[in-house]
């Protein structure tokens, strides 16, 4: 799988877009782009997926870009409950494992 | 539909007893997989199993080990605990593992004395 790089931190008011960052420049075309989010003393919560188009479901956008070596999570309006580490995730599309390998993640921090 | 179950919540133990932590999956799942969390090291996988059978195993000693029952409840042991080993123990469930959404428990807190 490939290697992602996430920023350590970032602020976002409350009410604003939230916009997480990641890079995964050694990406296959057989892997798809995960995201997660931890909440303080919380099992991991899986948040969104995608291949190569912008996906979008009730918690978040997912932007990739055309050469799919970074993309974007972008929270539309953050609440302090958006309060979370963010993992950007790499995944071989396979049918016989269900392994994550997780980063070090982006702590988001909404201020009110 | 009930989540992802873990038992217990919290543990204590000292240096070198061993310990069994429970997970039970969401109704239905088939895939238990099973990760380490340290302030150190991050979220680490650990093993899954899929049907009661391993089918994948992260980089830990032998000392961690595990199981998955007909019924898909699945348990880990560690034998011989270390001081390292004190950690959040967390369990994840998918229909069949792979491309599908995984879906965590709330972690066993381990601590090691």
């Amino acid at each position: 799988d490939a290697k992602t790089t996430q920023p350590t931190s970032m602020d976002c008011a409350e009410g604003r877009a939230a916009n997480l960052p990641c890079n995964h420049s050694t990406i296959s075309g057989n892997e798809y782009v995960y995201w997660y989010r931890q909440i303080h003393s919380q099992g991991p919560q899986y948040i969104i997926h995608g291949l190569k188009n912008n996906e979008t479901n009730e918690m978040a956008s997912l932007i990739i870009t055309e050469d799919r070596k970074s993309s974007t999570l972008i929270l539309p309006h953050a609440t302090l409950r958006d309060t979370a580490v963010y993992y950007c995730i790499v995944r071989v599309f396979s049918s016989n494992t269900g392994k994550l390998i997780f980063g070090q993640g982006t702590t988001l921090q909404v201020k009110p | 539909k009930a989540g992802v179950t873990q038992t217990p919540r919290y543990l204590i133990k000292t240096r070198g007893q061993q310990v069994t932590l429970s997970c039970s999956p969401i109704s239905g799942h088939r895939s238990v997989s099973w990760y380490q969390q340290t302030p150190g090291q991050g979220l680490q996988f650990l093993f899954e199993y899929f049907s009661e059978t391993q089918r994948n195993k992260g980089n830990f000693p032998g000392r961690f080990s595990g199981r998955q029952f007909s019924n898909s409840r699945s348990e880990m042991n560690v034998s011989t605990l270390e001081l390292g080993d004190s950690a959040l123990y967390l369990c994840a469930s998918s229909l069949e593992g792979g491309f599908g959404e995984q879906f965590f428990g709330p972690g066993t807190r381990l601590t090691v004395l």
